[in-house]
This record gives structure tokens, C-alpha cells and sequence, in this order.
């Protein structure tokens, strides 16, 4: 049980175009969604927590208009970059929960922009 | 404010070794989770341990146990015993108790851990 699942899991795109990364979780009610990225050799930061059906929090640094996070149902996410540049290029990666339980992690999506 | 610190920033043991990785925190909250998460090459991490501040007993499962001493803000991980598929990074996290609401993560940096034949 608790399987998240992350597609696509590797994208390149060209400078200027936006990608769509989905987070599911199989098995279970996620009434909390997180994205991270995580830069080479980088411990995870996080970026925005999503709860369904209302507006995502960010962190702080974090642009909500290049990073797009809609939580349209209790096991889906997606998260949009809007406009990508080779700055955006990282390893993106979902994790969901249910209230008071583990945040368990998708398989992450590899972001290279060119 | 919370900070989780994994001073060891890379490990290299032969295999059969015992190993220790390091994880120190910070935080202000009187209830709070600990968590241990393992990044194989894969990149997916995966879920090895949940320590509620409340309870302090040391914990082994297998070849992996951990010490929690609360008096040092300290939970470190031992794997006895290492093997080959133990390399990996190795992630130590920090999260206020649920009663806050969602569980956000505080990483710490990591250690890399390799265990050659």
C-alpha cells in the first residue's frame, strides 16, 4: 500500500514552452499533497503544499505564477511550469499523505530544460 | 524556527561493516516526527522509519536500528551488518506533531553512504 506515482518521470523541453508534471497516489486518499524539488547532490526543499480543492500554500522564494499546483481531486496533483529555463531544470518529486499519517514519495519526474 | 543536521556528508564502508549516520535537530515544538528516508540511484525515497517525540525507544528492524535521545536532539541510524544495496543517500526529517495540520518536512542534507565489496 501507499503508492505514489509520478509522470512523466524524465522531460526535456525546449526554453519558453510549460510541462505538466502529474502526482497520483494508487491506494489511498491524499487529503495533502507536497512538491519538492532537489537540485544534484541537494537534500529536498519544499515548494508548495496542496490540499484538494483549494488554493496551494508556497514557501517563501517560491513563484506561484511560474509554478502552477492545482489538487483537483484526493489523488491527483499537477504541477506546472510555466515558461521553463534551463534554471528550472531539477528533480521534482510529489509526496502525498492522509491526515496525521507518513508523507510517502513519489518516484520524481527529471526536469531538463534546454 | 526547525533544522535538521546530517554533519556526514559522505560514508564509505566495506561491506559487512557496521555504520552509523548522524542526524541532529532543532525545533521549538514539544511534539514533533522524526523520519529516516533512504534515495537509491532511482531517486525515489523511501520511507524507513516515523519516531514520535514522545516516545524515546530505540527501534531495530532487521539490520537497521535507530537511537533516539532526546536530551541530545539527536536521532542517529545504525545498519549492521552493510551490504551492497545499503548505498544510497540517506535523508533525516523533521515535522511539527499533526495536531499543526499538514506534516511539512524539514530535511536535513544528507549522507551519501557507499558500501563497497
Amino acid at each position: 500500500g501507499a503508492v505514489v506515482s509520478q509522470h512523466p518521470s524524465r522531460v526535456i523541453c525546449k526554453s519558453g514552452t510549460s510541462v505538466k508534471i502529474e502526482c497520483r497516489s494508487l491506494d489511498f486518499q491524499a487529503t495533502t499533497m507536497f512538491w519538492y524539488r532537489q537540485f544534484p547532490k541537494q537534500s529536498l526543499m519544499l515548494m508548495a503544499t496542496s490540499n484538494e480543492g483549494s488554493k496551494a500554500t508556497y514557501e517563501q522564494g517560491v513563484e506561484k505564477d511560474k509554478f502552477l499546483i492545482n489538487h483537483a481531486s484526493l489523488t491527483l496533483s499537477t504541477l506546472t511550469v510555466t515558461s521553463a529555463h534551463p534554471e528550472d531544470s531539477s528533480f521534482y518529486i510529489c509526496s502525498a499523505e492522509t491526515q496525521g499519517d507518513t508523507q510517502y514519495f513519489g518516484p520524481g519526474t527529471r526536469l531538463t530544460v534546454l | 524556527a526547525q533544522k535538521v543536521t546530517q554533519a556526514q556528508t559522505e560514508i564509505s564502508v566495506v561491506e559487512k561493516e557496521d555504520v552509523t549516520l548522524d542526524c541532529v535537530y532543532e525545533t521549538r515544538d514539544t511534539t514533533y516526527y522524526l523520519f529516516w528516508y533512504k534515495q537509491p540511484p532511482s531517486g525515489e525515497l523511501v520511507f524507513l522509519i516515523r519516531r514520535n517525540s514522545f516516545d524515546e525507544q530505540n527501534e531495530i528492524s532487521g539490520r537497521y536500528s535507530w537511537n533516539f535521545q532526546k536530551s541530545t536532539s539527536s536521532f542517529n541510524f545504525t545498519i549492521t551488518a552493510s551490504q551492497v544495496v545499503d548505498s544510497a543517500v540517506y535523508f533525516c526529517a523533521l515535522s511539527p506533531s499533526i495536531i499543526q495540520g499538514a506534516q511539512k518536512l524539514v530535511f536535513g542534507q544528507g549522507t551519501r553512504l557507499t558500501i563497497n565489496p
